[in-house]
């Protein structure tokens, strides 16, 4: 069914690395998208988003990627840092329809 | 205020209690949204407003759950003779248009029904 998904469940990196977060799409009518982390206890927190008429967006030390060909987006965080730790969700919405649809997220655990 | 505010943090409550909880949006946005998170899982739609009138509600799971916005602002969800498999943290979001605008979130309240 249409869904948003996530590659790698965990990721574990270390200090100072780039991140790489991927997720899929299976919806083309799909044109907004944004990432979100959230941290335990807490709430989702905007970090990125991007529509569909782009392939690409950056914003401090963040970077997204879209590819509609392939339906693929990914998150990509410069020089991680230990306060990056958190889940790591990508959410869409579909056309007109307002509602985001996230994906399950990815744990990303940055190791001193 | 700066940011989403939702309240209670916490709720616990015995199976059959009816539960109300508290959303205050970000001043001005006209969009407030409601979801359901299970443990380790993503967010999941329940219901929209556009100030008062809630044009989307296909994400209730039942009639025991209800939510109002009456005058456009603070919004409240209701869940009524509540069963454990309600248990999740519920997280209300604002924004300020509809399209290709970012929600944000609050931190959620987290209801456990014993």
């Amino acid at each position: 069914g249409e869904s948003v998904g996530l590659h790698l469940p965990t990721l574990s990196v270390q200090e100072g690395d780039n991140s790489i977060i991927n997720c899929a799409y299976s919806n083309s009518a799909s044109d907004y998208f944004i990432w979100y982390k959230q941290e335990s206890g807490k709430g989702p927190q905007f970090i990125i988003d991007i529509r569909s008429n782009m392939d690409k967006r950056q914003g401090q030390r963040v970077t997204v990627l879209l590819n509609k060909t392939v339906k693929h987006l990914s998150l990509q965080i410069a020089a991680t840092q230990p306060g990056d730790s958190a889940v790591y969700f990508c959410a869409e919405n579909k056309g007109s329809n307002y509602k985001l649809t996230f994906g399950k997220g990815t744990l990303l655990t940055v190791n001193p | 205020g700066a940011g989403v505010s939702q309240s209670p943090r916490y709720k616990v409550a015995k199976r059959g209690q009816d539960v109300a909880l508290r959303c205050d949006p970000i001043s001005g946005h006209v969009s407030l949204f409601w979801y359901q998170q299970a443990l380790g899982q993503g967010p999941e739609f329940l219901t929209y407003f556009q100030n008062e009138a809630q044009l989307d509600k296909s994400g209730l799971p039942s009639d025991r759950f209800f939510a109002e916005r009456p005058e456009g602002s603070v919004s409240t969800l209701k869940i009524q003779r509540t069963q454990q498999e309600d248990s999740a943290v519920y997280l209300c979001a604002s924004s300020s248009d509809r399209f290709y605008q970012p929600q944000h979130f609050g931190d959620g309240t987290r209801l456990s029904i014993l």
